[in-house]
Formats: C-alpha cells, sequence, structure tokens
C-alpha cells in the first residue's frame, strides 16, 4: 500500500509555538499533499510537493520531501488556536491519481 | 460556486437495506473518489472514477458499487448494508493527476 503514516498521531502545544508533523510513506511517489480536516468537516487542501521538490513555503507553512528517506513533514509555524485540526498527508503514484492518506496528526493548539 | 456537495449529510439504515449517496461537484473536474473515514484509520478509498462512464476499484470497495453517468455526478450504492459500512463518507474531485482534490463536507452513514 502507499498509504502514508503520520507521526506523531497527536500533538499539543501553545499557541505561539511551531508545530512539526510527519509522514512516511512506502513506495515512490509521484507528488505528495497536505490536507486539514477541522473537526465534523471535510478535508482543505494546504500544500502539494512534487517528487522533485524538496521544499515548499505557503505562508505560515513549510513541507519538506526527502524521496530517499520516503518522508516529508509539515511545518506550521506560529500556531494559532485556529490551526487546532487534523492533518493529513496524501501520496499519490501511477497512472492514475488516486490519493492515499494516512491516519492523521491531531494538533491542538492551546489559546 | 458550490464545490463538491454530498447529500444527504446524515441517515441511519437498518442492516440489509440499500441506500445511494450522491456526489456533485460544478468544477468540470475529471477525476472523482470515494472515500470512508473511520475513527484512527485515515480516509480509505473506496472506488474512484478518471471520467465520465468510468470506474475503478480503491482499497475497500467490497460492498459498494458506484456509477458515474455524468461527469459531474457520482454515485456511492451501499445494496445490503452492514454493520461494518458505519462510517463517515467523503467525496472528492480534481482535475487530474497532480491537482489539489477538494472534498465534500461528508455523509454521515449508520447501519443498526
Amino acid at each position: 500500500s502507499q498509504q502514508g503514516e503520520e507521526d506523531p498521531q497527536a500533538l499539543s502545544i501553545q499557541e505561539g509555538e511551531n508545530a512539526t508533523m510527519n509522514c512516511s510513506y512506502k513506495t515512490s511517489i509521484n507528488n505528495l499533499q497536505w490536507y486539514r480536516q477541522n473537526s465534523g468537516r471535510g478535508l482543505v487542501h494546504l500544500i502539494l510537493i512534487r517528487s522533485n521538490e524538496r521544499e515548499k513555503h505557503s505562508g505560515r507553512l513549510r513541507v519538506t520531501l526527502d524521496t530517499s528517506k520516503k518522508s516529508s513533514s509539515l511545518l506550521i509555524t506560529a500556531s494559532r488556536a485556529a490551526d487546532t485540526a487534523s492533518y493529513f498527508c496524501a501520496t499519490e503514484a501511477g497512472n492514475f491519481n488516486k490519493f492515499y492518506f494516512g491516519s492523521g496528526t491531531k494538533l491542538n493548539v492551546k489559546p | 460556486n458550490a464545490g463538491v456537495t454530498q447529500t444527504p449529510k446524515f441517515r441511519v439504515l437498518k442492516t440489509g437495506q440499500s441506500m445511494t449517496l450522491l456526489c456533485a461537484q460544478d468544477m468540470n473536474h475529471e477525476y472523482m473518489y470515494w472515500y470512508r473515514q473511520d475513527p484512527g484509520m485515515g480516509l480509505r478509498l473506496i472506488h474512484y472514477s478518471v471520467g465520465e462512464g468510468t470506474t475503478a476499484k480503491g482499497e475497500v470497495p467490497d460492498g459498494y458499487n458506484v456509477s458515474r453517468l455524468k461527469k459531474q455526478n457520482f454515485l456511492l450504492g451501499l445494496e445490503s448494508a452492514a454493520p461494518s459500512q458505519t462510517s463517515v463518507y467523503f467525496c472528492a474531485s480534481n482535475q487530474g493527476p497532480g491537482t489539489e482534490a477538494f472534498f465534500g463536507q461528508g455523509t454521515r452513514l449508520t447501519v443498526v
């Protein structure tokens, strides 16, 4: 299975701190995406990083990809209470872009 | 622009009953997906479609059928519901490989 696995499963930090989440996967990929899910809602796309990219930024988000280690990390800087959500990585591989999701990291940012 | 709309939002079924979940997207996307989300297991792909009239199996297709008769709609059917199909179902769509997926708000299904 291509399924990504996030680590840690849960993370609790204070507002203003940085949050780092990791994702590992098993086979070669075309790209990797990060999504956020607020409680009881659908997933929202955050950022996409292609297999030939090593780092990407979007606002307070920084994503890295290490294809040799088959891993990615999502860094949220200066976290806010509104960042409280579950974060998922999704890997895409093969000819058809089936997304395989991990079980997610549940982030709690305390005000 | 509604994005991806799922109906219904909630449903309770008795074991053995059938139902159809509807997903509609207004973004002219080629690819559509059905996932189920269970506690601690993330999202698992049930079926997907890479264009009108096409469907394919994902990771957990057993007990489900799908149809994509129109480009904007992707239907997920449960012919004989089982308690193991109690879950939250999400539909998603995107334009193709390497593009972001847009998700619906989910359908919470309980089979008793």
